[in-house]
């Protein structure tokens, strides 16, 4: 079964240190697709990245970078030097084919970043 | 603006009513989700849609209704049969069907049975 684990509940960084956010996935299928959402305050989720199985180069974005590793099953997501702005909730998340383009969700990584 | 709207932003519902959420998206998507989020557990798919006037169970469909009558639409009702309804709910689309596309989400209705 498809399965998500973030074991992080939450982390407390200072602001301007690098943080990396964990996700290890289980899954059946041999083409799947990983996701990272962010979940700021007002509750709506905004869409990072995406990352097909076939592709484990990993992804640098301003200050985000991913670090997509098969043999590992994870995707995990590191912000550097931290700004407030980034303190949100974290998910990661991955596709099911069984069910069209359902997502299975992890639990969510709660980011506080302090000034 | 292109987007995802879900109204209200707050609902309150007596025990034994029902409700229904309002999705709606011009982002011309043909597939549109409804997932619910509880604290701690992530989110967790009720029912979704591919194509208009078809629509699937999710993980958690029970005590939950969905018509999908046009592209745009994407109702859900929740009702007295849903035991434990207060969580946030969560309306999302893509453009269709396939592992690739990323889903895009509306900011959410809050759910509280009083």
């Amino acid at each position: 079964a498809q399965k998500v684990t973030q074991a992080q509940t939450e982390i407390s960084v200072v602001e301007k240190e690098d943080v990396t956010l964990d996700c290890v996935y289980e899954t059946r299928d041999t083409t799947y697709y990983l996701f990272w959402y962010k979940q700021p305050p007002s509750g709506e989720l905004v869409f990072l990245i995406r990352r097909n199985s076939f592709d484990e180069q990993n992804e640098i974005s301003g200050r985000y970078s991913w670090n997509f590793q098969k043999s590992t099953s994870s995707f995990n997501f590191t912000i550097t030097a931290s700004q407030v702005v980034d303190s949100a909730v974290y998910f990661c998340a991955l596709t099911d084919m069984e069910y069209g383009n359902k997502l299975v969700f992890g639990a969510g990584t709660i980011l506080r970043v302090k000034s | 603006d292109g987007g995802i709207t879900q109204s209200p932003k707050y609902l309150f519902r007596k025990e034994g009513q029902n409700v229904t959420l309002s999705c709606e998206q011009n982002l011309n998507h043909d597939a549109m989700y409804w997932y619910r989020q509880d604290p701690g557990q992530g989110l967790r798919l009720i029912y979704y849609s591919q194509i208009v006037n078809d629509f699937q169970k999710g993980d958690i469909a029970e005590g939950y209704s969905v018509s999908r009558e046009k592209k745009e639409s994407f109702p859900l009702t929740v009702t007295s049969a849903q035991k434990n309804p207060t969580a946030f709910y969560l309306c999302a689309s893509s453009r269709a069907s396939g592992l690739y596309n990323e889903q895009f989400f509306g900011p959410g209705t809050r759910l509280t049975v009083l």
